[in-house]
């Protein structure tokens, strides 16, 4: 299965970009980058994925390198809302179905 | 409105004693899945349904059973055999099983701790 590298923790200020890296160099060709992030004793909740464009939603954008090899999550304007553990993920489509893998995450720190 | 139900929240059990979480979904989706977290780590996939009566093992399956009778449920039983069940729960649900997109909808898990 194809692995993601995220740092273990980032900090930011509020109302300031964040960019959130993730590295993944064994990709394939046909895995799409997901990201969710995850509360306090909450479910992850979905923010963003894509393939090879770079992608834009009302939460987040997701820049990806040219050779897919890595990819960053940005938000625009953290606020305090936005402190949560950031996953980055491949989609993993095996001969038995489609499932994904979640590794450690980055907690995001927001700082007032 | 639509979404996924787990319960309980919060579950505690004696050692030696199976135990079964529940997961529904009004989504339609055919797709479902369940993770455990411990403290601090990421989610570790126990086992997932692509399709009504088809069920498969994920990273962790030993200690753990499944059953997928109807679309809509997919029950976790912890069995006594799973030697550290202690852990958070999460049950998910993807609208298509195969294929690259499609985005896991996650419920807001279950509590479980062994006495």
């Amino acid at each position: 299965d194809a692995k993601t590298t995220q740092p273990n923790s980032m900090e930011s200020n509020e109302e300031e970009p964040v960019h959130l890296p993730c590295n993944h160099s064994t990709i394939s060709g046909t895995d799409y980058i997901h990201w969710y992030r995850q509360l306090p004793s909450q479910g992850p909740e979905y923010v963003i994925h894509g393939l090879t464009s770079n992608v834009n939603n009302r939460m987040a954008s997701l820049a990806i390198a040219e050779d897919r090899k890595s990819s960053t999550l940005i938000l625009h304007r953290a606020t305090l809302r936005d402190a949560a553990v950031y996953y980055c993920i491949l989609r993993d489509v095996g001969t038995s179905g489609s499932r994904l893998t979640f590794g450690e995450g980055t907690q995001l720190t927001v700082n007032p | 409105d639509g979404g996924i139900t787990q319960s309980p929240k919060y579950l505690f059990r004696k050692e030696g004693q199976n135990v079964t979480l529940s997961c529904e979904q009004n989504l339609n989706h055919d797709a479902m899945y369940w993770y455990r977290q411990d403290p601090g780590q990421g989610l570790r996939l126990i086992y997932y349904s692509q399709i009504v009566n088809d069920f498969q093992k994920g990273d962790i399956a030993e200690g753990y059973s499944v059953s997928r009778e109807k679309k809509e449920s997919f029950p976790l039983t912890v069995t006594s055999a799973q030697k550290n069940p202690t852990a958070f729960y999460l049950c998910a649900s993807s609208i298509k099983p195969w294929g690259n997109t499609g985005e896991l909808f996650f419920g807001e898990g279950s509590r479980l701790t062994v006495l």
